[in-house]
């Protein structure tokens, strides 16, 4: 299958600062990227789709302003947790898909703990 | 909306013994079906799939079947092996992009 690679797989930060996370498709281009969250040992809940070249998309319930997406080329999307809290501490993962594809294919994870 | 249900684990089995986990989703329209797996601390990977009606995706001993009449996607596994204990997902996929619906996912522990 495809391959999707999440960087960094662990970040620690102070409370305050803000850090990003990159979502890169290696082999196919990604007109479409998918970022979702997990609180430990629960399931996974969409945060936003974001298409290339345009606005994401957000779930209800899911800050805008303080969790940033960007969508600028076919290979690579961005999440930017601004102003970071302990209470943003999770896991966060996204996924690609391919115009018409059948599926979208995950990166690794990050764990983000914010002290 | 669109939901999955899955059973609620833990479930602990010895190994080789038959393991099965339970889905039922809701949708409109004609949903593909996933299971994912979750190694600890580790990302997503695919472990089968079906994309229509009385479609049966497998791999690595493990088998699901779509079926519409008990909107219904059990996993099976026949003979559970250590290597198995994970948290298991079942997912729903009602767009051609990739937005899936997650269950709340399973988790399995399998003891020697």
């Amino acid at each position: 299958g495809a391959v999707v690679s999440q960087h960094p797989s662990r970040v620690i930060c102070k409370s305050g600062t803000s850090v990003k996370i990159e979502c890169r498709s290696l082999d196919f281009q990604a007109t479409t990227m998918f970022w979702y969250r997990q609180f430990p040992k629960q399931s996974l809940m969409l945060m936003a789709t974001s298409n290339e070249g345009s606005k994401a998309t957000y779930e209800q319930g899911v800050e805008k302003d303080k969790f940033l997406i960007n969508h600028a080329s076919l290979t690579l999307s961005t999440l930017t947790v601004t102003s970071a809290h302990p209470e943003d501490s999770s896991f966060y993962i996204c996924s690609a898909g391919a115009a018409g594809g059948e599926e979208a294919f995950f990166g690794q994870g990050t764990r983000l703990t914010v002290v | 909306g669109d939901s999955v249900t899955q059973m609620e684990g833990p479930v602990t089995l010895s190994e080789e013994a038959f393991l099965t986990i339970n889905c039922t989703y809701t949708a409109t329209g004609y949903p593909s079906l996933f299971w994912y797996v979750q190694y600890p601390g580790e990302g997503l990977q695919l472990l089968l799939k079906a994309t229509k009606a009385d479609d049966k995706g497998s791999n690595k001993g493990f088998e699901a079947t779509y079926r519409k009449e008990t909107t219904s996607f059990h996993l099976e596994k026949g003979s559970v092996q250590v290597s198995d204990s994970a948290v298991y997902f079942c997912a729903l996929q009602t767009d051609s992009w990739g937005k899936l619906q997650f269950g709340a996912g399973t988790q399995v522990v399998v003891t020697p």
